[in-house]
Order: C-alpha cells, then structure tokens, then sequence
C-alpha cells in the first residue's frame, strides 16, 4: 500500500515551458487536492476534486488546470511556466468530503521555473 | 472557516509533554479543529481532530476549551522524532479545504 504517491520529485523549468504533475493515490479515497508550499509558508490550496469526475477551484488557481483522470489519478498542469510557480507542490486523498475526513499527503515535487 | 493564531515556535526538552497551543476565537459551531504536522519538508501528516470534546489518539491529546475558543495539542512524551512545524486547522464539516496557516515549528531537545 502506497499511499499517495508523486511525480515527479524534482523539477527545473525555464520560464514559459509546460509540464504535468502526476499524482496517484491506491487507498480508494474519493477526493483528490493539491497544494503549493513556498518557503517559510503553510500549505495553499490549488485545486481539489471531491469526487471522479468534478474539479473546483482553491484558494491560488491561477496558471493551473487540472484533470482527474480516474479515481486513482489525479493530474496538475502548468501551461505556461512563471517563476512566480517555483514552490513544492504536494497532492493528497481524503476519503470523501463533506465529512470530517482527514487528508492524506504525498511526498511532494520541488519545482523551480527560472 | 476561522482562522488560527499559533506561537512561532517552541522548545521542549526530549521526554517530557510538548503542549501547543492554538487559539481560535472565531471558530463557529459547525468547524471542527485539526492538527497536522510536517516533519523536514516532508508531505503533512495527520494527528487528531475534535469538535467539542477532548480526543486522544496513540499519537497525542487534543484538549479544547469549553467555549472553544482555544485548544491545546499534547504530545505526552516528546521524542526527537516529534520536532516538525505544528498546524492547528479549523474547518467545517462540510467543506473542502483546509486552511493551513504558518504553524508552530517544534524544536525537542535532547
């Protein structure tokens, strides 16, 4: 049993190329989430999905789309890099929403955009 | 969902109880409190929650206020493996995010 797993661990973009983030959870948990963590800071909401099928926006969404590609997966996609952008991106499960259920995290990507 | 206030940071020497306070003062009837913990940049991992009673788990005690203004997270016997940031998150039943704020970075002493 895995957990949550990412990839991947490091990354280092130049300004205006794209890249997918991957994520992967094996313990049947109906929502996804990521988040971006600067230095110093706690943990912003980009994304979530509650359930396969359905994505809502967080707190910072901007530059970013996602996609839930099946319960399992669940994807982060810079278009267009920004420096702005370079943070440790981490993605988690929960079992469901709406509840109070706890989230489990990956182990994170270190981006950097330069 | 309200937001927390939480120390900096915080000592505790190696084996004795590490109590982390969090106060939440506009906390309202439907939000529960949590506490995560990140340990060296690793992914946050779970402790405990509570909405109104005291909770304890094998990991730790969560004591909350009767007004529940405030709460406190007790690790009963801090081992060197317990220095991390601390956050303390409120959140309602029904919602989708936690709201992590800065957090309390422990720091225990051998």
């Amino acid at each position: 049993n895995a957990g949550v797993t990412q990839t991947p661990k490091f990354q280092v973009l130049k300004t205006g190329q794209s890249m997918t983030l991957q994520c992967a959870q094996d313990m049947n948990h109906n929502s996804m989430y990521w988040y971006r963590q600067d230095p110093g800071m706690g943990l912003r909401l980009i994304y979530y999905s509650a359930s396969e099928g359905t994505t809502d926006k967080g707190e910072v969404p901007n530059g970013y789309n996602v996609s839930r590609l099946n319960k399992r997966e669940f994807s982060l996609r810079l278009e267009s890099a920004a420096p702005s952008q370079t943070s440790v991106y981490f993605c988690a499960s929960s079992e469901g929403s709406g509840r109070a259920y706890e989230q489990y995290f990956g182990p994170g990507t270190r981006l950097t955009v330069t | 969902d309200a937001k927390t206030t939480q120390p900096p940071s915080m000592d505790c020497a190696e084996g004795r109880a590490a109590n982390l306070p969090c106060n939440h003062s506009t906390i309202s009837g439907n939000e529960y409190v949590y506490w995560y913990r990140q340990i060296h940049s690793q992914g946050p991992q779970y402790i405990i929650h509570g909405l109104k009673n005291n909770e304890t788990n094998e990991m730790a005690s969560l004591i909350i206020t009767e007004d529940r203004k405030s709460s406190t997270l007790i690790l009963p016997h801090a081992t060197l493996r317990d220095t991390a940031v601390y956050y303390c998150i409120v959140r309602v039943m029904s919602g989708n995010q936690f709201y992590f704020g800065t957090g309390t970075s422990l720091t225990v002493i051998p």
